[in-house]
């Protein structure tokens, strides 16, 4: 059964700091969703990556894929109160089933 | 273009009960996707629809059931409701036919099991 882990689960960050959420996945996947979740909120979508080296960058974020790694990365840059929320990768195993992780709780403080 | 909508938005049910939720998808997006969203669960995938056939399903008791329309909109059930089904119920849809296939997920419908 594929398993996706996230780590670190919680992560309380100064503002202005850079910091790394990983994400490790267990089985062969070339297509990758992050996301963003606001407490009581829906899923809002980050980056979709689609191939291996795949890097994508929006505002302080960017997000990185390896798939021989089996493992995909979510930068934050300078963060800022903002970007305080959860962060979901998902990976596709086909036929629109998404795989989640458990979501890394991120609180940025002044 | 309107997103995803999902009605309703909150329910509270009994145990016991059934609830049928809804959920109309982007113009166009012909693929319906749902998860249950649950503290100590995460969010997981329930099935999804295509043309108004299931394609996939996931590992859920027979009591949780879905259709689709020819007009994509897609409802789901839940029959015989218990304490642990309390949960956010997203439903997401997909354009299908392009190279990405990314989901758009609605904003939910937060079900509470009295």
């Amino acid at each position: 059964e594929l398993k996706v882990e996230q780590n670190p689960l919680f992560l309380s960050m100064q503002e202005g700091k850079n910091y790394t959420i990983y994400c490790n996945y267990s089985t062969t996947s070339d297509r990758l969703y992050w996301y963003r979740q606001d407490p009581g909120k829906s899923l809002e979508s980050l980056f979709v990556l689609l191939s291996n080296g795949a890097v994508k960058q929006e505002g302080r974020l960017m997000a990185s894929l390896d798939t021989k790694a089996r493992l995909s990365t979510l930068h934050i840059t300078a963060a800022v109160h903002d970007l305080s929320a959860t962060y979901f990768c998902a990976v596709d195993i086909g036929a629109q089933k998404l795989v989640f992780g458990q979501g890394t709780r991120l609180t940025i403080n002044p | 273009k309107a997103g995803v909508t999902q009605t309703p938005r909150y329910l509270i049910k009994t145990r016991g009960q059934q609830v049928t939720l809804s959920c109309s998808p982007i113009s166009g997006h012909r693929s319906v996707s749902w998860y249950q969203q649950t503290p100590g669960q995460g969010l997981q995938f329930l099935f999804e629809y295509f043309s108004e056939t299931q394609r996939n399903k996931g590992n859920f008791p027979g009591r949780f059931s879905g259709r689709q329309f020819s007009n994509s909109r897609s409802e789901m059930n839940v029959s015989t409701l218990e304490l642990g089904d309390s949960a956010l119920y997203l439903c997401a849809s997909s354009h299908q036919g392009g190279p990405i296939n990314e989901q758009f997920f609605g904003p939910g419908t937060r079900l509470t099991v009295l």
